[in-house]
């Protein structure tokens, strides 16, 4: 075990509605990321926060934002939820020291959006 | 072209095989490379990373990094059941705490 949860588990949605995930990371880690999984495909990298504070974005629109909070836990928002956003969605918490900070992954939420 | 290219597979193997799993990479910023092992329905789990090129073994698992040629290899010895899994390569740039950049993942069975 990581260390990392997520909730909840499953989530089913309906195209145009908002989501909220969540992340409790790893005590002590001051970093965390979150990825988009397709099925069949690599983890995608959404953006990261640092500190409370984004801290690099990938390619995806303004309507995925996230919040970082003090104690260790995090949200990922998804507004007008779309059908391509059906995916696994993963934490991933780690230490930022200036040198390799291994990413600790959460087991994921997985959204169906119909 | 993506960054990053891994062929998904998938790949099935006897038991006690030696198993090449393989990605390419265009990115030459990469310096951080890493092999995940995802389990179905958790998390990808890392299980080595090597820093520039090079070899690194652990265990049964040996991972290298050719980096003048951008390619990446890991090899599992004597392969178990319990390594079946899909396989994901990961890499980052110099800071080592960036966005990792996955492959999309080789799915591997090993047969009893």
């Amino acid at each position: 075990e990581t260390g990392v949860t997520q909730s909840p588990t499953h989530l089913i949605k309906t195209r145009g509605q908002q989501v909220t995930l969540r992340c409790s990371s790893q005590s002590g880690h001051n970093t965390v990321s979150w990825y988009q999984q397709a099925l069949g495909q690599g983890p995608q990298f959404i953006f990261q926060y640092y500190r409370e504070e984004e801290n690099g974005r990938g390619n995806f629109p303004p309507r995925f934002s996230g919040l970082q909070f003090p104690n260790y836990s995090s949200e990922l928002n998804v507004n007008a939820l779309e059908l391509d956003d059906s995916a696994l969605y993963l934490c991933a918490s780690s230490l930022t020291s200036g040198v390799f900070g291994e990413q600790y992954f959460g087991p994921g939420t997985r959204l169906t959006v119909t | 072209q993506k960054e990053v290219e891994q062929d998904p597979g998938p790949l099935s193997v006897p038991e006690g095989a030696i198993v090449s799993l393989n990605c390419t990479y265009s990115n030459s910023a990469f310096q951080y490379f890493m092999w995940y092992r995802q389990y179905s329905r958790k998390g990808p789990e890392l299980l080595m990373y090597t820093y520039s090129s090079g070899n690194k073994e652990d265990g049964r698992f040996t991972a290298q990094v050719d980096k003048s040629s951008k390619y990446i290899s890991l090899f599992i010895r004597d392969s178990q059941p319990s390594d079946s899994a899909t396989y994901l390569c990961a890499m980052t740039g110099q800071g080592g705490s960036e966005k990792l950049v996955f492959g999309k993942g080789t799915k591997l069975t090993v047969n009893p």
